[in-house]
């Protein structure tokens, strides 16, 4: 099975901050990765597929780059309403696996 | 647009069955785009997938629950459903269903607690 970590597992920053969150697999799993915001009490939104892709609607500071075993999510200039908690996930083989998650909150 | 809504008991008791229904509208479930899945989340703890299914009736589960787990599909009712036998406190969670392997569309997900 293909076991996904992150780093790191929770971070404090102010509105405006760019911040970078770090996933990596545990096997090589090309660009087969997607990230997702999660909102308490919410269902995960995507905002990131096939890498580096950016959901149709979801704001351009987001930012997605990476293959093979590591991935980057960037928030280039973190707002109000980024603050929830963002999960990796892989699908390159039908076992699929999520990151264990980065809590991102207010400093 | 897909929409998903799970349906089901919110309550289950220890050993007992879990059965959960998940219902697509706004589109058809033998959509050749997707599998179906299944997803849960323990009160503040993160996201497990638990299994997908075609609307041909393949299914792919978790490996750590596969012995547990049924995942089945009624195509004649655009509906998917989800099945965890044995249940015991550790099954408690929010359970999801949402489109696979993008995960791009969700369900608001049910809660749902084991105890006697």
């Amino acid at each position: 099975d293909i076991q996904m970590t992150q780093s790191p597992s929770s971070l404090s920053a102010s509105v405006g901050d760019r911040v970078t969150i770090t996933c990596r697999a545990s096997q090589g799993i090309r660009n087969d990765l997607g990230w997702y915001q999660q909102k308490p009490g919410k269902a995960p939104k995507r905002l990131i597929y096939a890498a580096s892709s950016l959901q149709s609607g979801v704001p351009s500071r987001f930012s997605g780059s990476g293959s093979g075993t590591e991935f980057t999510l960037t928030i280039s200039s973190l707002q109000p309403e980024d603050f929830a908690t963002y999960y990796c996930l892989q699908h390159n083989s039908y076992l699929f696996t999520f990151g264990p998650g980065t809590k991102v909150d207010i400093k | 647009q897909l929409q998903l809504q799970e349906s089901g008991p919110g309550l289950v008791k220890p050993s007992e069955t879990l059965s959960l229904t998940c219902t697509v509208s706004g589109g058809s479930i033998s959509s050749s785009s997707y599998y179906w899945g299944w997803i849960r989340q323990p009160p503040g703890k993160g996201l497990e997938w638990i299994g997908s299914i075609y609307y041909s009736g393949s299914t792919y589960y978790n490996p750590s629950l596969k012995s547990r787990v049924t995942i089945s599909v009624d195509t004649s009712k655009n509906q998917f459903s989800l099945k965890l036998s044995s249940v015991t406190a550790a099954d408690t969670a929010v359970y999801y269903c949402a489109t696979t392997p993008s995960f791009d569309y969700w369900g608001q997900g049910t809660l749902v607690t084991v105890s006697s």
